[in-house]
C-alpha cells in the first residue's frame, strides 16, 4: 500500500514567522513530489513541485526533498494570514496518479 | 501553470435525474484526466482515471455503472452521475495530466462542481 504521510495539524503561526509542512511516503519508486494549497471550499491549487534532492526555491516557498528518507518539506517565510489553508502533499511514480497525503491545515495569525 | 475548467460550477438536481459535469485542459492537451471526489472536511478521493479515447479506469469501490465518464478528445473529459440521490451530494473536481518531459507530468485541477441532489 503505497501512502502518504503528513500531521494534519492544525499547525498554528505567528504572522512573519517561518511555517514548516512535513511529508513523508512510502514508496521509493517515487520519482515526483508535489506540493498543493486548498482553500476551505476550492479545489487545490499547485503551489510547487520538486523532482530531485535538495532545496527548490519559489518565491516565499522552499521545497526540501531528501529521498534516502522518503522526506519531503515545505517551508514557508514570512507566513500570511493569507497562507491560512490545508496543504497538500502529493507523490507519484511515472504513469501513475497522484497519490495525496491527507493534508496539514495551517494556520497564521495575524 | 496550465488552465483546467469545469463547468458548471454548481448545480442542483432532483433525486434520479442524470447530471453532466465537463472538464476541459484549456491551455494543453491532457490524454489523461482524473476525477476527484471530496466531501466536506475530508480528503480528496480518487474515482476514475479518465484516458483519450479508451475506457476510465475506475478506483475500488466506485460504480462504473453509475459514475460515466467519456474522455472524447484530449481537452475534454466528462463525468455523468447518472440517477443521482442525495447521498451522491458532494464536490467533483477533475485533474488534468500536463506532461513536463520524459516521464514527468504534474497535475492540474479544476476549480470543482458542487452537487447537490434534493
Amino acid at each position: 500500500q503505497k501512502e502518504v504521510e503528513q500531521n494534519s495539524g492544525p499547525l498554528s503561526v505567528p504572522e512573519g514567522a517561518i511555517a514548516s509542512l512535513n511529508c513523508t511516503y512510502s514508496d521509493r519508486g517515487s520519482q515526483s513530489f508535489f506540493w498543493y494549497r486548498q482553500y476551505s471550499g476550492k479545489s487545490p491549487e499547485l503551489i510547487m513541485f520538486i523532482y530531485s534532492n535538495g532545496d527548490k526555491e519559489d518565491g516565499r516557498f522552499t521545497a526540501q526533498l531528501n529521498k534516502a528518507s522518503q522526506y519531503v518539506s515545505l517551508l514557508i517565510r514570512d507566513s500570511q494570514p493569507s497562507d491560512s489553508a490545508t496543504y497538500l502533499c502529493a507523490v507519484n511514480q511515472a504513469g501513475t496518479a497522484l497519490i495525496f497525503g491527507k493534508g496539514t491545515t495551517l494556520s497564521v495569525s495575524s | 501553470g496550465a488552465v483546467v475548467s469545469q463547468h458548471p460550477s454548481r448545480v442542483i438536481c432532483k433525486s434520479g435525474t442524470s447530471v453532466k459535469i465537463e472538464c476541459r485542459s484549456l491551455d494543453f492537451q491532457a490524454t489523461t484526466m482524473f476525477w476527484y471526489r471530496q466531501f466536506p472536511k475530508q480528503s480528496l478521493m480518487l474515482m476514475a482515471t479518465s484516458n483519450e479515447g479508451s475506457k476510465a479506469t475506475y478506483e475500488q469501490g466506485v460504480e462504473k455503472d453509475k459514475f460515466l465518464i467519456n474522455h472524447a478528445s484530449l481537452t475534454l473529459s466528462t463525468l455523468t452521475v447518472t440517477s443521482a440521490h442525495p447521498e451522491d451530494s458532494s464536490f467533483y473536481i477533475c485533474s488534468a495530466r500536463k506532461t513536463s518531459g520524459g516521464t514527468r507530468w504534474t497535475q492540474y485541477f479544476g476549480p470543482g462542481t458542487r452537487l447537490l441532489v434534493l
